[in-house]
């Protein structure tokens, strides 16, 4: 049985710093792309960043460029997200999401297993 | 940038037909897959590359995209259908991919 559990969410201050994990387990982690999408409060999804299979490829929406580093360990089964300079918009709920066993990014890229979230509040 | 259009609310009596729109330009060059999300809960894949749909989704729920509308069909509506629905495709911007979800529907059962 596929299962992605996140963790590392919590409340930081403006400006702080959180390290979000998300340990994968059911599939061969290291053949699949995997994703983080947030979502805030009330509102709907949006699509964080991305990661390939072997780390070759990597996408960020925009704002979270320069802020949000993704990344991966296969050996570990784990996909992270280092987020600093963190800013009350980014309350959200983060899930991490397992895309297409791709060693790139492929546009046609959907999302078949979620995990539960993690909620990171960031307020003062 | 791209810009998907999804109607906010839809209402449909039990045992009715539920059509979800995601508009977009030239959607039908694109691969379009589509989420259904129930309250305090992570989203699940309901379709697929249009109109594909996971083993373990109803065949009540199916996809077509074409033009500048793709359209997710829920026949025989039941009350567990009720949930927000999100389409989700690809765009690039400055030579980069992005993954781009609707601003999602409220489907009411009635």
């Amino acid at each position: 049985e596929v299962q992605l559990v996140e963790s590392g969410g919590g409340l930081v201050k403006p400006g702080g710093s959180l390290r979000l994990s998300c340990a994968a387990s059911g599939f061969t982690f290291s053949n699949y792309s995997m994703t983080w999408v947030r979502q805030a409060p009330g509102k709907g999804l949006e699509w964080v960043s991305s990661i390939s299979s072997t780390s070759g490829q990597i996408y960020y929406t925009d704002s979270v460029k320069g802020r949000f580093t993704v990344s991966r360990d296969n050996a570990k089964n784990s996909l992270y997200l280092q987020m600093i300079s963190l800013r009350a918009e980014d309350t959200c709920v983060y899930y991490c999401a397992r895309g297409l066993p791709s060693e790139t990014l492929p546009s046609s890229n959907y999302f078949d297993y979620w995990g539960q979230g993690t909620l990171v509040t960031v307020s003062s | 940038s791209y810009v998907l259009t999804q109607p906010p609310s839809v209402s449909v009596a039990p045992g009715k037909t539920a059509r979800i729109t995601c508009g977009g330009n030239n959607i039908g060059s694109k691969s379009v897959h589509w989420y259904q999300q129930k309250p305090g809960q992570a989203p699940v894949l309901v379709i697929y590359y249009d109109s594909d749909r996971p083993s373990e989704i109803p065949e009540r729920f199916s996809g077509s995209n074409s033009g500048n509308t793709a359209t997710l069909t829920i026949s025989r509506v039941e009350a567990g259908d009720e949930a927000d629905y999100y389409c989700q495709v690809w765009h690039t911007s400055n030579y980069h991919l992005n993954y781009l979800f609707g601003s999602g529907t409220k489907v009411t059962v009635l």
